[in-house]
C-alpha cells in the first residue's frame, strides 16, 4: 500500500464549478501537510501548506482530518488556469524526516 | 534570482553508458535533494543532502551515487545507466528539510 494516495483523476469540470480532491496517508505519526501544484511538463511548486485547523487562501480552501488520515483541497470558481496536477505532499516525523508525495490528482477545467 | 538550475534538460544513452546530472541552487539553502518522477508513481527520493558534506540515501537509491560539492551545487551520477532510469529527475532545494521545496526544471533522461 502506497503512504500517500491520491486518486489519479483526471476530474473534469467546467469553468465556475467547485471541486475538491481527497489525499489519504498511512502513518499516524504525519506532522506536516502541503499541496503542491505542477503543470504539464514543468516542476512542482508549492500551492499552500495545510494546517490542523484548516486553511484558506483565495479560491483554495485545505483541510486536514488526523483521525481518518486525509487532508482535501477543494477549490472554488475553478478558473481555466486551474488545470493542473495537484500533488499531496506528506512529512513523517523520525527517520529521515521526509516528504512523501502522492502520485497527484489531475484536474481539467473546461470552458 | 534563477532558483534551481539543473543541466542538462535532455539526455539520451544507451544502456551502460554513464552520466552526471548537474544542479545547483542560489538560495543559500542547506538542504538539496534528487527525485525522479515516474507516470503514476509521483516523485520518489533518490538521494537528498541535509547539509554541506552530507549525504543520505532516499527511497530509491540503487544505481546512483550523489556529491555535494559545496553548499550551491548537488550533482547526481549514474555509473551504469539502464533502461529502468528512464525517468524524469527534478533537483530540489530547501532552507530546512520540513520546508517549502524548490525544484528545477527537471531533466528528461532516456536510457536506451
Amino acid at each position: 500500500r502506497k503512504e500517500v494516495e491520491q486518486d489519479p483523476g483526471p476530474f473534469n469540470v467546467p469553468e465556475g464549478a467547485t471541486v475538491a480532491f481527497n489525499c489519504t496517508y498511512s502513518n499516524s505519526a504525519s506532522q506536516s501537510f502541503f499541496w503542491y501544484r505542477q503543470d504539464c511538463r514543468k516542476e512542482p511548486k508549492l500551492l499552500m501548506s495545510v494546517y490542523s485547523s484548516g486553511n484558506e487562501d483565495g479560491r483554495f480552501t485545505a483541510q486536514l482530518n488526523r483521525a481518518s488520515q486525509y487532508i482535501s483541497l477543494l477549490i472554488r470558481d475553478s478558473k481555466l488556469s486551474d488545470s493542473a496536477t495537484y500533488l499531496c505532499v506528506v512529512n513523517e516525523r523520525g527517520a529521515g524526516n521526509m516528504l512523501t508525495f502522492g502520485g497527484g490528482t489531475r484536474l481539467m477545467v473546461k470552458p | 534570482n534563477a532558483g534551481v538550475t539543473q543541466t542538462p534538460k535532455f539526455q539520451v544513452l544507451k544502456t551502460g553508458q554513464s552520466m552526471t546530472l548537474q544542479c545547483a541552487q542560489d538560495m543559500n539553502h542547506n538542504s538539496m535533494y534528487w527525485y525522479r518522477q515516474d507516470p503514476g508513481m509521483g516523485l520518489r527520493l533518490i538521494y537528498y543532502s541535509a547539509s554541506e558534506g552530507t549525504t543520505d540515501k532516499g527511497e530509491v537509491p540503487n544505481g546512483y551515487n550523489v556529491s555535494r560539492l559545496n553548499k550551491r551545487e548537488f550533482s547526481l551520477r549514474l555509473e551504469s545507466a539502464a533502461p529502468s532510469q528512464t525517468s524524469v529527475y527534478f533537483c530540489a532545494s530547501s532552507e530546512t528539510r520540513t520546508g517549502e521545496l524548490f525544484f528545477g526544471e527537471g531533466s528528461r533522461l532516456t536510457v536506451l
